[in-house]
């Protein structure tokens, strides 16, 4: 089945600098990317994702880019600011609810 | 729209003990499912819905059942609860034109 592994599981950063999450995936067959936000207490929500027809996907400061080659992909976050502070997870999806892994998560801690 | 409820939100049992937990999402969404969610492990399903009357097993599915008589709601139970059942369980639901899934809240049940 699939793997997906996911680093770090954990980064802080100072305000304004950005962030990077990487993530693994092992299925060729995965064709979709997306990235889910969880805040303290709260359910996981998408935040941005990638097909893999795509390389790159940009939304304000958030962006995701994908190597399928290499099979990763990765999250990349600018000028961070402390509400940016969440769990972060990844997940690949080649179709189906069980084929959808999720990673690990990355708990990201923006400093002021 | 309240889009995925969940209820309760913390639930204390005792081992041997069994329990419902409530899902409901208001979205018209055909895909529902339920995942556990422990410490390192990321998100793992238990058991998924393509629409009312049909279910089927995830990853873990082992002491859990579920039902789903209408579109709306789709009810997890834990038949004889066991301390390796303590986890955080989202509900979450899919429409049939997209990958996005919309998780609930959560509910943090401690088996004790």
């Amino acid at each position: 089945g699939e793997n997906v592994e996911q680093h770090p599981s954990t980064l802080s950063v100072q305000e304004g600098d950005s962030a990077v999450i990487k993530c693994t995936y092992s299925d060729s067959a995965s064709n979709y990317f997306p990235w889910y936000k969880q805040e303290l207490g709260k359910g996981p929500q998408l935040i941005i994702d990638i097909r893999s027809n795509v390389g790159e996907k940009k939304d304000q400061r958030i962006a995701v880019t994908l190597n399928k080659t290499a099979k990763h992909f990765s999250l990349h976050i600018t000028e961070t600011q402390p509400e940016d502070s969440a769990v972060y997870f990844c997940a690949a999806d080649s179709g189906g609810y069980q084929k959808v892994t999720f990673g690990t998560g990355t708990k990201l801690q923006v400093i002021p | 729209n309240a889009g995925v409820t969940q209820t309760p939100k913390f639930q204390v049992l005792k081992t041997g003990q069994s329990m419902t937990l409530q899902c409901a999402q208001d979205m018209n969404h055909e895909y529902m499912s339920w995942y556990r969610q422990d410490p390192g492990m990321g998100l793992r399903l238990i058991h998924y819905s393509v629409g009312a009357g049909i279910t089927d097993q995830g990853e873990v599915p082992n002491g859990y059942n579920v039902s789903r008589s209408t579109t709306e709601d789709f009810p997890l139970r834990l038949l004889s609860a066991a301390p390796s059942q303590t986890s955080v369980y989202f509900c979450a639901s899919r429409g049939t034109s997209g990958n996005e899934q919309y998780f609930g809240p959560g509910t943090r049940l401690t088996v004790t």
